[in-house]
């Protein structure tokens, strides 16, 4: 599996509350990120890494907040969680030398 | 920037015949194009790729072809069998640009035995 994991695997939280999803890698792999994915909508980019302390934000990343503090580990904060962050959240990594993308298992994030 | 269109948005298809979906992409600097295929409830998986110095990629029953003039890429898939039904996704980047894979709406294919 890339050495790539996701947790929780599954969270209901409530709307207005904090949340925070981790992911975490084994191999030192430089870039890094998140995406959520929705019917319709296909996988769309949160935010990214490209290395300690090094992030960008993506096309969808209202509402989200990201830090990389160490290279293994890629962390997602929604600061007040809404009903419209419902969604399965994907982690990836960009693995050489054909520098493509690997998922984690996924995140389903309920906000009631 | 750029936008990745995909169809059909579901396809169903007898075993053994062909399947194929098609992409289209906006920004004629994108050079990498990969498919990944989604399983229920499991993440994505990437079944092939192609490059733009490549027209077509094949890898047992699965092939790629791309127009770079036309900017379109297509997945084609030969004697379908039950195990291909997923969702399968298209995506367009730049390769020297980690940050910017875009991705279709995706297609969900069924196979009926």
């Amino acid at each position: 599996d890339a050495g790539i994991t996701q947790s929780p695997r599954h969270k209901v939280t409530e709307t207005g509350t904090p949340v925070t999803l981790r992911c975490h890698q084994t191999e030192n792999h430089r870039y890094m990120y998140w995406y959520r994915q929705d019917p319709g909508h296909g996988l769309r980019l949160i935010h990214y890494s490209y290395g300690v302390k090094d992030t960008d934000k993506g096309e969808v990343s209202d509402g989200y907040s990201v830090s990389r503090s160490k290279t293994e580990d890629f962390l997602l904060t929604l600061e007040s969680a809404t009903s419209s962050q419902t969604s399965v959240y994907f982690c990836a990594i960009l693995i050489g030398p054909t520098d493509t993308q690997y998922f984690g298992p996924g995140t389903r994030l309920t906000v009631l | 920037g750029e936008n990745v269109e995909q169809h059909p948005s579901t396809l169903s298809v007898q075993e053994g015949d062909s399947a194929v979906i098609k992409c289209t992409y906006s920004d004629s600097a994108s050079n990498y194009f990969p498919w990944y295929k989604q399983e229920l409830g499991k993440r994505p998986q990437l079944i092939i790729d192609i490059r733009s110095n490549v027209g077509e990629k094949k890898d047992q029953r699965i092939a790629v072809t791309l127009n770079k003039t036309a900017k379109h890429f297509s997945l084609h898939i030969t004697e379908t069998q039950p195990e291909d039904s997923a969702v399968y996704f298209c995506a367009a980047s730049k390769e020297t640009s980690y940050d910017k894979v875009i991705f279709g709406p995706g297609t969900s294919l069924s196979v009926i035995p």
